[in-house]
């Protein structure tokens, strides 16, 4: 079967940094991806992970451990705009599809 | 360049009506995608249409379906509807080149409440 698990809900300081956890176990992996999702909002694309390692983009990082199935998403410096829900996502097929298999997100409490 | 745009934006219905909403996907993209968001599930992934063609599609009953248009526009339609089909149903595109690393771009959702 395919089960992506994350933490439901998480809460942190402004300016602090937070790492939110993903493990996945499906029948096939292409890729891994993180969306962030304000509340009433569409999804927006943050990172995407293919190999295993560190993708550094600005605040916001992402890890991939193929072996483990496991990914975490690194946020620093937080923000109270990024209190929203974050979503993990991966890509079982290669080829031409789109068919991405989520996780039910984590909600991010950013406090002050 | 404008994003997905999806319409309309909230609709109530009742037990075994029928529903239609609409996806115009980002000027350029061939694949158009739709999930289904509920909070306990998350976001299911329903059916994605590339040039006109269903590419792809999830584990649900045949109630849900799908059209594209040839300019890439998209309709779902769900018929019969339950109790259960209340969600917020997400359109999503992007270029359809089958690269791994093709990210899709999401629209704000149809919120679809079922009474």
């Amino acid at each position: 079967g395919q089960n992506i698990d994350q933490p439901t809900e998480m809460t942190a300081t402004e300016g602090a940094i937070v790492q939110i956890n993903c493990t996945y176990q499906t029948s096939g992996f292409n890729g891994l991806f993180w969306y962030q999702q304000h509340a009433g909002e569409a999804p927006t694309f943050l990172s995407y992970n293919v190999l295993d390692g560190l993708e550094e983009k600005g605040r916001f990082s992402s890890f991939l451990s193929r072996s483990k199935g496991y990914s975490y998403l690194l946020l620093k410096e937080l923000q109270m705009k990024d209190s929203a829900s974050y979503l993990c996502a991966v890509r079982t097929y290669g080829g031409a599809t789109n068919k991405l298999i989520f996780g039910t997100g984590t909600l991010l409490a950013v406090q002050p | 360049k404008a994003g997905v745009t999806q319409t309309p934006r909230y609709l109530i219905k009742t037990r075994g009506q029928q529903v239609t909403l609409s996806c115009s996907p980002i000027s350029g993209h061939r694949s158009v995608s739709w999930y289904q968001q509920t909070p306990g599930q998350g976001l299911q992934f329903l059916f994605e249409y590339f040039s006109e063609t269903q590419r792809n599609k999830g584990n649900f009953p045949g109630r849900f379906s799908g059209r594209q248009f040839s300019n890439s526009r998209s309709e779902m339609n769900v018929s019969t509807l339950e109790l259960g089909d209340s969600a917020l149903y997400l359109c999503a595109s992007s270029p359809g080149q089958g690269s791994s690393n093709e990210k899709l771009f999401f629209g704000s959702g149809t919120q679809l409440s079922v009474l």
